[in-house]
């Protein structure tokens, strides 16, 4: 189906695992974004790619990594989960202004 | 500095009511100033885009909001609300570099 894609939907892990969400979409456009939402902040930019090979960090990088190596695909991990880390995260798309999210994935660090 | 206000975290209203969800931005350039609305366990999906080509921007669902730069706002409203319209609602100020989510609203609507 065309869109926009996260995955898993819903994901329990513990204090010190590496977690990485997939995200996927299949309009080919060239920036792709990571949020997190959390009650009381709203969204947050984790990350931004501005094409294949190209990332940078947004409000809230730490203990995050991300990657691009296709254009379609954008994802993110964590490299030593953290309770702090416990949050919905989005992943979107965009070509020029309007911003297409995904479902989400409802991260649980224990 | 780039940055977008909105008031009031929770609006009720009753249905057929007026709709007013504020938002206040501050940019050093021309704004691109956008609404998206979350429905629970959803992505958020644009509702309207200011762009600089009209002040006044019609969206999805009967919404609309205004632009107005001497007031630097951008409120989003709805001449009667439906109770299809609680969800959470976003104002977002964008630049080529910088993107800013307000904090959200969450809009109820009494029966």
């Amino acid at each position: 189906d065309a869109g926009i894609t996260q995955s898993p939907r819903y994901k329990i892990t513990e204090t010190g695992r590496q977690v990485t969400l997939m995200c996927h979409q299949t309009w080919s456009h060239s920036y792709m974004f990571w949020y997190r939402q959390d009650l009381g902040h709203g969204l947050r930019l984790i990350y931004y790619s501005a094409a294949a090979d190209i990332t940078d960090k947004g409000e809230v990088p730490d203990g995050y990594v991300v990657s691009r190596s296709k254009t379609e695909n954008f994802p993110l991990t964590l490299e030593s989960a953290t309770r702090s880390q416990t949050s919905v995260y989005f992943c979107a798309s965009s070509e020029r202004d309007t911003q297409y999210f995904g479902p989400g994935t409802r991260l649980t660090v224990l | 500095a780039q940055s977008v206000t909105q008031l009031g975290s929770h609006v009720s209203v009753s249905e057929g009511a007026l709709v007013l969800l504020r938002c206040n931005y501050s940019s050093s350039v021309p704004p691109y100033l956008f609404w998206y609305v979350q429905y629970p366990n959803q992505g958020l999906q644009l509702l309207l885009k200011y762009t600089s080509a009209a002040t006044l921007v019609k969206g999805i669902n009967g919404f609309e909001a205004e632009f107005k730069k001497s007031e630097t706002s951008f409120h989003l409203t709805k001449p009667s609300a439906h109770m299809s319209d609680a969800a959470e609602y976003f104002c977002d100020n964008s630049s080529a570099s910088k993107i800013i989510f307000g904090s959200g609203t969450r809009l109820s609507i009494r029966p």
